[in-house]
Order: structure tokens, then sequence, then C-alpha cells
């Protein structure tokens, strides 16, 4: 099975800083990727799939990139709503397998 | 509006049986890949099983292979999960969720229910 694996754990920024979530997956997922964001309480929403294809209605802040085993979810300017815990997801095979999660938290 | 309700989810003593379902509106549960998902408390995402658009193909977790089943009616527009001989390992929220594209493989999910508490305690 392939894992996933987020770094770092927990981040704490202010608002309007850039942001970056890594995710690196055990062996080659080429581009099969995927971001979500969980508030508490909630059920995940999906930002990205595809590595880098925006999910309607996400905000432009939001993009991805990467490809292989690593992969990058950055928030260009973080806004008070985008406090949360990040997962990637890969769906390389056909069972699908999620990172750790990463906290973002505020400053 | 694509929607999904998880219901079920109860207390029940370690070694025990428990049916999950999840009941979609919005869309047909044939045409599209589904999935239950899981939380453990204060903890991350797990996928747990996948049922195909086409009825034919389920996947299940190592954690769960052997002790869950997934199944759906298409009649009532259902997913459901049995789960028998559970361990307090299984407590978790369970979310159901539908894969993005309808009629493909491609499982990353863009709707999900608010999801259903499991506890296994004694």
């Amino acid at each position: 099975d392939i894992q996933m694996t987020q770094s770092p754990s927990t981040l704490s920024a202010f608002v309007g800083d850039r942001v970056t979530i890594t995710c690196r997956a055990s062996q080659s997922i080429s581009i099969w990727l995927a971001w979500y964001q969980q508030k508490l309480g909630k059920p995940p929403k999906l930002l990205m799939y595809k590595t880098s294809s925006l999910e309607s209605g996400v905000p432009s802040r939001f993009s991805g990139s990467g490809s292989g085993t690593e992969f990058t979810l950055t928030i260009s300017s973080l806004q008070p709503d985008d406090f949360a815990t990040y997962y990637c997801q890969q769906y390389s095979t056909s069972s699908p397998a999620f990172g750790q999660g990463t906290k973002v938290e505020i400053q | 509006e694509e929607q999904l309700v998880e219901s079920g989810g109860v207390v029940v003593q370690p070694g025990g049986s428990l049916r999950l379902s999840c009941a979609a509106s919005g869309f047909s549960v044939d045409y599209y890949t589904m999935h239950w998902v899981r939380q453990a408390p204060g903890k991350g995402l797990e996928w747990v099983s996948l049922l195909s658009w086409d009825g034919v193909t389920t996947r299940y977790a190592a954690s769960v292979r052997g002790r869950f089943a997934i199944s759906r009616d298409n009649s009532r527009n259902s997913l459901y999960l049995q789960m028998h001989s559970l361990t307090t390992e299984d407590t978790a929220l369970y979310f159901c969720a539908k894969d993005k594209q309808q009629l493909l493989m491609e499982h990353y999910f863009d709707y999900w229910g608010q999801a259903t508490l499991v506890t296994v305690s004694s």
C-alpha cells in the first residue's frame, strides 16, 4: 500500500502569510493527488485534485504542484477562514490513502 | 443538490456487529463509486472501503478486510457498511463520500456526509 506523509504536522502562521504544506508518497503516484480542508466538526472539503486542479468555488489563493512522490499545497496569503487541518490523498491505486494531516494555526 | 446522510452509529460492545446506512439524494449511487471513510476521535482520515459505480468492485482497507462489507440498494439510493467483530480500534466517525467523477475509477471525493459516530466500548 502507498503511504502518504505530510509535513509539518502543525504550522503556526499570521494572516497574510504565504504557507506551504508538503506531502510525500512512498512510491510514485504520478499526478493523482487531492487536497482537502477540514474544520472542526465538519466533513472534509475538496480543494484540489489531479495535483493542481482547483475545485469549483475554492479561492485562487490555493494552489498545488508536484508529481511523482513530492507535492505541495500553497496558500498565497493566509486568510482567517483558512485556519483548519489539511489532508493530502493519493488516488493512484484502487485503495486511496490520506496523509496524517497538517493543522494550520493562528500565530 | 447532492447530499449524503449517514445513520446507524451507536455504542456497541467489542465483538459486536453494526450496519451503517448512507442515504443519497441529488444523484444516483449507481453512477458513482461510493466510499466509507472514518476518523477516530482527534485523529486523521482513514479510507475504509469502496463500491464501484457498476457494483462489481469492492475494496477494503487492510484494517477492516474480512470484517466489513460494503453494499448498496439502488432502489433506495443508499449505501451500507456492515461491520462485524468490532474492536475499540473501530471507534470513529464514519463518513460516506462520493467520487467527483461519474462512471470512472478516480477516487477523490467531492461530497461527504456529516458522519455517524460508532463507539465500541464495554
